[in-house]
């Protein structure tokens, strides 16, 4: 069975400086998918970023960018120039590759609580 | 377009009453999950539909049960409430490549 463990359960950054939240996992798949979501206090799940395990470049979007390290099974996360607005709680989450008729079926960790300090 | 829509988005429900959740999947989806997130807990996988087809099913009683109509559009019904299902239900819709939007939830509080 897959696990994924986020070691960190709060965490603090100032206004425009730079973050990471990290994220291991553990599974015998070879092709699956890693993913950050964010949930503000609203409780919106919302996408940040995704990374698919076959490809080597690591995912950016925007101030958002990981650090995927295959073999080693870990999954971080950079904010660049933290805003206010990034303050929420950041759960990882695994996916198998969803072939033919298979589930796709997320696997989260239990989360990072990020507070942006003004 | 519109985003993945769920209803109700609060209610609450007395142990041992059913309670049915509603999702609209994004325009274009056809696949569907339930997730149950209870508080200070990361989402748990509770079911998968796809076109109409149940896909997968996690470790949920068989109190909960699900479907999913012709317009791709889901229900969620759990029976016999009790306590321990107070939660946020979060239904996502599953896009091109394997890529999944969650709605806003439903918050279901059982007294």
């Amino acid at each position: 069975a897959q696990t994924v463990t986020q070691s960190q359960p709060e965490m603090s950054v100032q206004e425009a400086e730079t973050v990471t939240l990290s994220c291991t996992y553990d599974t015998s798949e070879n092709n699956y998918y890693l993913f950050w979501y964010k949930q503000p206090p609203s409780r919106q799940m919302i996408l940040v970023i995704r990374q698919e395990a076959y490809k080597q470049q690591n995912a950016t979007e925007n101030r958002f960018s990981v650090n995927f390290q295959k073999a080693a099974k870990s999954f971080s996360l950079k904010i660049s120039d933290s805003q206010l607005g990034d303050t929420a709680m950041y759960f990882c989450a695994f996916m198998k590759h969803g072939y033919g008729g298979a589930t796709n079926k997320l696997i989260f960790g239990t989360g990072t609580l990020l507070a942006v300090q003004p | 377009d519109a985003g993945v829509t769920q209803s109700p988005t609060h209610l609450i429900k007395t142990r041992g009453q059913h309670v049915t959740l509603r999702c609209s999947p994004i325009s274009g989806h056809k696949s569907v999950s339930w997730y149950q997130q209870v508080l200070g807990q990361g989402p748990q996988f509770i079911f998968q539909y796809y076109e109409k087809e149940e896909r997968g099913r996690g470790n949920f009683p068989d109190r909960f049960s699900a479907r999913q109509f012709p317009n791709y559009s889901s229900e969620l019904n759990v029976n016999a409430l009790l306590l321990g299902d107070s939660a946020l239900y979060l239904c996502a819709s599953i896009g091109t490549g394997n890529t999944i939007y969650f709605g806003e939830g439903s918050w279901l509080t059982v007294v």
